[in-house]
């Protein structure tokens, strides 16, 4: 079946650095999402990708759609305490609704 | 509008014992799905379903039934609980089969015994 790994699993950086997750499914996908999940909280999304080589940003947030449709990134510039969570994407099995999501990168921000 | 609704937050079972999940939406969300989440193991599809009277089985459906009886409740069954089910169950609901954004329930929390 459809897999979707994520790296790295954790990563531990100094607020102020920058954080890049890295999404990569079996199969292609017709689109791709992220979700934040905080700690004890449940997963709140915050983009989705469609198309080929799509970029969107959101404030110091950078999600990127790989020309294949076959892997993805996230991108955190500057980190701050409050992007402290689990960084998820999800994408649908091929030919069906089932979304599938990734092992996830835990991301925790030393002030 | 209360979102995606959840109960019970947390629960405890005895191996073999059965019980109910419930899980209701308030958007008019044609989407609604179950996952577990275990440490370590990201989430994973239970069992979904893109309307009422229509599920479909997930990535781990064993041990779990579901039904779609109206659009606002997706209950999640465990027929004999079992320890290897103790885990985190989310419940979430989207507009259309999930291709749009997925709103996620606030969790319950269940140990097996």
């Amino acid at each position: 079946g459809q897999q979707v790994m994520q790296i790295p699993q954790y990563q531990h950086v100094q607020e102020g650095e920058d954080f890049t997750t890295y999404c990569n499914s079996s199969t292609t996908l017709s689109n791709i999402q992220w979700y934040k999940q905080r700690p004890g909280g449940h997963p709140v999304f915050l983009i989705q990708l469609v198309k080929s080589g799509e970029v969107k940003k959101q404030k110091r947030l950078t999600f990127q759609f790989g020309e294949a449709k076959k892997n993805s990134s996230l991108h955190i510039t500057a980190t701050q305490t409050t992007d402290v969570g689990t960084y998820f994407c999800a994408g649908p099995a091929s030919g069906t609704y089932k979304y599938i999501f990734g092992t996830g990168t835990r991301l925790k921000v030393l002030a | 509008n209360a979102g995606v609704t959840q109960t019970p937050k947390f629960q405890v079972l005895k191996t073999g014992q059965s019980m109910t999940l419930q899980c209701a939406q308030d958007m008019n969300h044609e989407y609604m799905s179950w996952y577990r989440q275990d440490p370590g193991m990201g989430l994973r599809l239970i069992h979904y379903s893109v309307g009422a009277g229509i599920t479909d089985q997930g990535e781990v459906p064993n041990g779990y039934n579901v039904s779609r009886s109206t659009t606002e409740d997706f209950p999640l069954r465990l027929l004999s609980a079992a320890p290897s089910q103790t885990s985190v169950y989310f419940c979430a609901s989207s507009y259309y089969r999930a291709a749009y954004e997925q709103y996620f329930g606030p969790g319950t929390r269940l140990t097996v015994t």
